[in-house]
Order: C-alpha cells, then sequence, then structure tokens
C-alpha cells in the first residue's frame, strides 16, 4: 500500500466551481499534514497545513480524518490560476523521521 | 520574503561525471534536505541534514550520494558518478527548528534540473 495515496485526475472544472481532493495516508503515527501545490516544472510551495480541527484560508479549506487516516482540501470559486497538481503531503513521526512523504498529486484544470 | 536559493537551474553531464548541485537555505533554518522529482513522478525524499550530520537517509541515497555543508550558507549535495537514471528535479529545502506545525513547514528552492546523458 502507498504511503500516501492521491487521485491522480485530471479534474477538469469550469470557472467557479467547488472541487474537492481526498488523499489518504497508510501510517497512524503521522503527525503533520500539508497541503503543497506544484506548477509544471516548478518547486513544491506550501498551500497550507492540515490541523485536526480543520482550518480554512480564503477559498481553501482542509480537513484531517485521523480514524479515517484521510485529509480533504477543498477549493471554492475556483479561478484559472488554481490550475497546478496538488500535491498531499504528510510527516511521519514514528522513526523520529522528520522528512515528508509526498502523494502523487491531483492535477486540477480550471477552464474559462 | 526569504527564499531557498539553487543553482545551477539546469545541469547537462555525461554519465559517469560528478555533479555538484548547491543550495542556500534560508539564514535561520536548522534542518535541511534534498528531493528529487523524476519527470512525471512524486517528489521523493533522499536526506536530511541537522547539526552538521546526516539525520535521515532513503534508501535512494546510496554511496554514489554525499552532502556537505561546507561554509555557514551554502548546503551541497553531490553525485559522484551519475548513472542515467539520475535525471531528475532536485530540489533543496529547509525549515526551522521546533515541533510545532508551523514549524514543520518546509520551504523549497526552485530546483536544480539535472540531465545526464
Amino acid at each position: 500500500r502507498k504511503e500516501v495515496e492521491q487521485d491522480p485526475g485530471p479534474f477538469n472544472v469550469p470557472e467557479g466551481a467547488t472541487v474537492a481532493f481526498n488523499c489518504t495516508y497508510s501510517n497512524s503515527a503521522s503527525q503533520s499534514f500539508f497541503w503543497y501545490r506544484q506548477d509544471c516544472r516548478k518547486e513544491p510551495k506550501l498551500l497550507m497545513s492540515v490541523y485536526s480541527s480543520g482550518n480554512e484560508d480564503g477559498r481553501f479549506t482542509a480537513q484531517l480524518n485521523r480514524a479515517s487516516q484521510y485529509i480533504s482540501l477543498l477549493i471554492r470559486d475556483s479561478k484559472l490560476s488554481d490550475s497546478a497538481t496538488y500535491l498531499c503531503v504528510v510527516n511521519f513521526r514514528y522513526t523520529g523521521r522528520r522528512a515528508l512523504t509526498f502523494g502523487s498529486g491531483t492535477r486540477l484544470q480550471v477552464q474559462p | 520574503e526569504p527564499e531557498v536559493t539553487q543553482t545551477p537551474s539546469h545541469q547537462v553531464t555525461q554519465m559517469g561525471q560528478e555533479v555538484i548541485l548547491r543550495c542556500v537555505p534560508i539564514s535561520n533554518h536548522l534542518y535541511f534536505y534534498w528531493y528529487r522529482q523524476i519527470l512525471g513522478q512524486k517528489v521523493e525524499f533522499l536526506v536530511s541534514f541537522y547539526n552538521n550530520e546526516i539525520s535521515e537517509k532513503s534508501e535512494i541515497f546510496d554511496d554514489q550520494f554525499s552532502v556537505e555543508r561546507p561554509d555557514g550558507s551554502n548546503f551541497t549535495l553531490k553525485i559522484r558518478s551519475t548513472k542515467l537514471e539520475d535525471s531528475a528535479m532536485y530540489f533543496c529545502a529547509s525549515r526551522k527548528e521546533g515541533g510545532l506545525a508551523r514549524q514543520e513547514t518546509q520551504y523549497f528552492g526552485p530546483g536544480t534540473r539535472l540531465l545526464v546523458l
């Protein structure tokens, strides 16, 4: 089983749509969760950290469900500039490891 | 806003040659990382570095790889004898020290695209 699993997409949505991505992780000892955004041939950039209580940043809402070991990202009112690959990222702590484990990413294409 | 920088942006080399990829982490960060991303694949962890030594490495980081912090600002990744399969984008990342979620955040450099012929 993959450590971090995401639907690769692509998700093709019209401008203004609401779109949701899910991600599952395999290790229940995971402690830190993030969504990063990656544009084509660019570096991953932090979109938001994901907290147990859920958190919102403008049009973006992240949720964490530890019992089911999944993380979600909701994007409301999609913009053309939201087109990118969204990476679910987990920090596994069971070995004291501080390295990030990345999912393969979900590609979003927002269309006019 | 401070950022991680990497040089060169692109490197083309012949198989068997040595390459050194350079990174300047954010100045008050204490943990440094190298990741790689083969074209079309996910980002993979290579090595982490703290307090002038490797704190963890993945199975990818074999004896052909080494890291160094030669001075107070640079962090380098050396590949001693490159192979075709080393062709990838190599990202450097850094983070502050601390256990809070916001301090776990790693900031990535723009990457070095390595092509081994």
